[in-house]
């Protein structure tokens, strides 16, 4: 596609429940990666795909957080049993270029809220 | 004390003056990310640089590997400029798991 499609833009969800935020990619770009911004927050690191696996696991805070790409291109974060805390704005960001040195110019997404009430 | 530290934390301007934004990193490699991120959220990559200087129509983005410190300039800023900005640098080689910054909110007053 043109860019990072992210959806939902928006996810209203109740406390306990799980929730799937999907990211499409840009064709052809190798990496992904899944950033959060909490409110009033800095953005933190998650998870790194590249390809379909993820080297980089780092960042999930807790074991409900998971994430899978398939094909090299969609990626699914996944968060079970959510909690008031797990409300953010989750980013997806795709680059073409990783393992250069520094990787390459990151392309967002628009991000997909969570509000978890 | 943050990794990566940028100051001020707040500028308010007047229509055309000119800006600059700083970073200091004391982590990472030497490359250095500058994001935007609008009012609605949305985030842009400015620049990604690793070395010397960058230009981009009105901005500017230089970098100091030794001294691990980056500068953004924007000149004769406008109010579309309004927004916050953000420095990250990644962690290792190979990707792109960076540490941001916790921004510069920029608002420019016609």
């Amino acid at each position: 596609g043109a860019g990072v499609s992210q959806s939902p833009s928006n996810k209203v969800t109740e406390k306990g429940k799980d929730v799937e935020l999907r990211c499409d990619p840009i064709s052809g770009h190798t990496a992904l990666y899944w950033y959060r911004q909490s409110l009033g927050q800095g953005l933190e690191f998650l998870i790194y795909f590249q390809g379909n696996s993820a080297p980089d696991k780092s960042g999930l805070p807790s074991d409900r957080f998971s994430a899978e790409r398939t094909g090299g291109s969609v990626s699914t974060l996944t968060i079970q049993r959510t909690q008031q805390e797990d409300s953010a704005v989750y980013l997806c960001a795709s680059s073409k270029l990783p393992g250069q040195g520094f990787g390459g110019e990151l392309f967002f997404g628009e991000g997909s809220r969570l509000t978890v009430l | 004390k943050n990794e990566v530290e940028q100051s001020p934390q707040n500028l308010t301007a007047q229509e055309g003056e000119f800006i600059t934004i700083n970073c200091s990193y004391s982590v990472g490699i030497s490359a250095l990310h500058w994001l935007q991120q609008h009012p609605g959220g949305g985030i842009v990559s400015l620049f990604m640089l690793s070395s010397g200087k960058k230009k981009h129509g009105r901005l500017i983005a230089t970098i100091n590997i030794q001294e691990k410190h980056s500068s953004l300039h924007i000149t004769a800023s406008h109010p579309r400029d309004s927004a916050v900005y953000i420095c990250a640098v990644p962690i290792n080689f190979g990707n792109e798991k960076l540490t941001f910054g916790t921004g510069t909110r920029l608002t420019i007053i016609p």
